[in-house]
């Protein structure tokens, strides 16, 4: 089975760094993804990691450890508009190549 | 370059009656997925289907079926509806099963 773990919720300021947890146990690891989903939104794609390390994309940064099954979001110069949910997505390299999700992480961005 | 489309928006059911939600994938992608979010809750795979057949199947009971027509729009069919069946039911396309999920909005269902 897969298990897919983050924190529930958190809260930053505005202008602050956040950075958001993932662990994974899973069988058949073929990348991370992490998604933002506004509320009552369609998740829209954030990030990609499949080889360790970290990839950078503006202000948003994603760093994945495959021997440890960890990999977290990290979020800079916090703006308001970041206040959402962020998923980590695990794909599983089985036939269909298909994702599984975590319960998301709510992210409040504080005045 | 339309994305993924999905109809209806919202819809109101009663319990025991069957439902069917409509996917049209993006342009260009050939494979389509299906996963249900709960309130609060990260989105669960409920099956996926290529080249009009299903690929693969999650933790759904048979109440839960598919198809996928020749231009690669899909329909979910949920029989004998159950409280516990409302939910956002999100539609993901893809090019095979490669790198690259497009997400549609969302059926938001509600069983009363």
């Amino acid at each position: 089975g897969q298990n897919i773990d983050q924190p529930t919720e958190m809260t930053a300021t505005e202008g602050a760094i956040v950075q958001i947890n993932c662990t994974y146990q899973t069988s058949g690891f073929n990348g991370l993804f992490w998604y933002q989903q506004h509320a009552g939104e369609a998740p829209t794609f954030l990030s990609y990691n499949v080889l360790d390390g970290l990839e950078e994309k503006g202000r948003f940064s994603s760093f994945l450890s495959r021997s440890k099954g960890y990999s977290y979001l990290l979020l800079k110069e916090l703006q308001m508009k970041d206040s959402a949910s962020y998923l980590c997505a695990v794909r599983v390299k089985t036939g269909a190549n298909n994702l599984f999700f975590g319960t998301g992480t709510r992210l409040t961005v504080i005045p | 370059d339309a994305g993924v489309t999905q109809s209806p928006t919202h819809l109101i059911k009663t319990r025991g009656q069957q439902v069917t939600l409509r996917c049209s994938p993006k342009s260009g992608h050939d494979t389509v997925s299906w996963y249900q979010q709960a309130l609060g809750q990260g989105p669960q795979f409920i099956f996926q289907y290529y080249e009009e057949e299903e690929r693969q199947r999650g933790n759904f009971p048979d109440r839960f079926s598919g198809h996928q027509f020749p231009n690669y729009s899909s329909e979910l069919n949920v029989n004998a509806l159950l409280l516990g069946d409302s939910a956002l039911y999100l539609c993901a396309s893809s090019l095979r099963s490669d790198y690259g999920y497009t997400f549609g909005s969302g059926t938001r269902l509600t069983v009363v």
